[in-house]
């Protein structure tokens, strides 16, 4: 069994401050994905990033950033420096065994206030 | 433009009478799936299916039916559902998850609201 914990249900930050979402896992497997993706309140799903468990290294794009931490399960998500174009909700994906199913955690939805 | 469309975007129907989300995909991927998004719940994988005649249940199956008789199309079917299927449905697909650099690309939703 694979499951992914967003403990963060809601969060709200003034524009500019600098955000992390939390994203905790658990899985048998060696081998596995994780994912996030965002969701606009216009409601469409928009991949972020991919990373596989023998990729521990940190990634950079923009504004976003991300720790994949394996000793700990995380896998966290930061936003430098947030904007009001980054209210929206937010999931943490886990593909394993097999990659055939895929669990999502429960979404952190982030409003970013002017 | 490479896309997953879904059909309908909005459906407001009643108890037991039978319906179909229809799903299409112009990318020639393998894995489809469907997903049921619910306040609080995230998306929760309903059915996937890695190739032509292969489908398996995910997390929350009941009530639901799937088929792939066409590697572009995964319909999904409420043979009989019930108000507890109200629920907003994402379709999705892939070469396969977590193979290849491609991450599952989503449709835009299906807002089904079962009276």
């Amino acid at each position: 069994a694979q499951k992914v914990t967003q403990a963060q249900t809601e969060i709200s930050v003034v524009e500019k401050e600098d955000v992390t979402l939390d994203c905790v896992y658990e899985t048998r497997d060696t081998t596995y994905y994780l994912f996030w993706y965002k969701q606009p309140p216009s409601g469409e799903l928009v991949f972020l990033i991919r990373r596989n468990s023998f990729d521990e290294q940190n990634e950079i794009s923009g504004r976003y950033s991300w720790n994949f931490q394996k000793s700990t399960s995380s896998f966290n998500f930061t936003i430098t420096a947030s904007q009001v174009v980054d209210s929206a909700v937010y999931f943490c994906a886990l593909s394993s065994g097999g990659y055939q199913k895929v669990t999502f955690g429960t979404g952190t939805k982030l409003q970013v206030i002017p | 433009e490479a896309q997953v469309t879904q059909n309908p975007r909005y459906l407001i129907t009643v108890t037991g009478k039978k319906l179909t989300v229809t799903c299409s995909q112009n990318m020639n991927h393998e894995y489809m799936s469907w997903y049921r998004q619910d306040p609080g719940l995230g998306l929760r994988q309903i059915y996937y299916s890695m190739n032509v005649e292969v489908t398996d249940k995910g997390d929350v199956p009941e009530g639901y039916k799937v088929s792939r008789k066409e590697k572009r199309n995964f319909p999904l079917i409420l043979e009989s559902p019930s108000p507890n299927q109200t629920s907003l449905y994402f379709c999705a697909s892939s070469t396969r998850v977590g193979d290849s650099n491609q991450p599952q690309h989503f449709g835009d939703g299906t807002r089904l609201s079962i009276l």
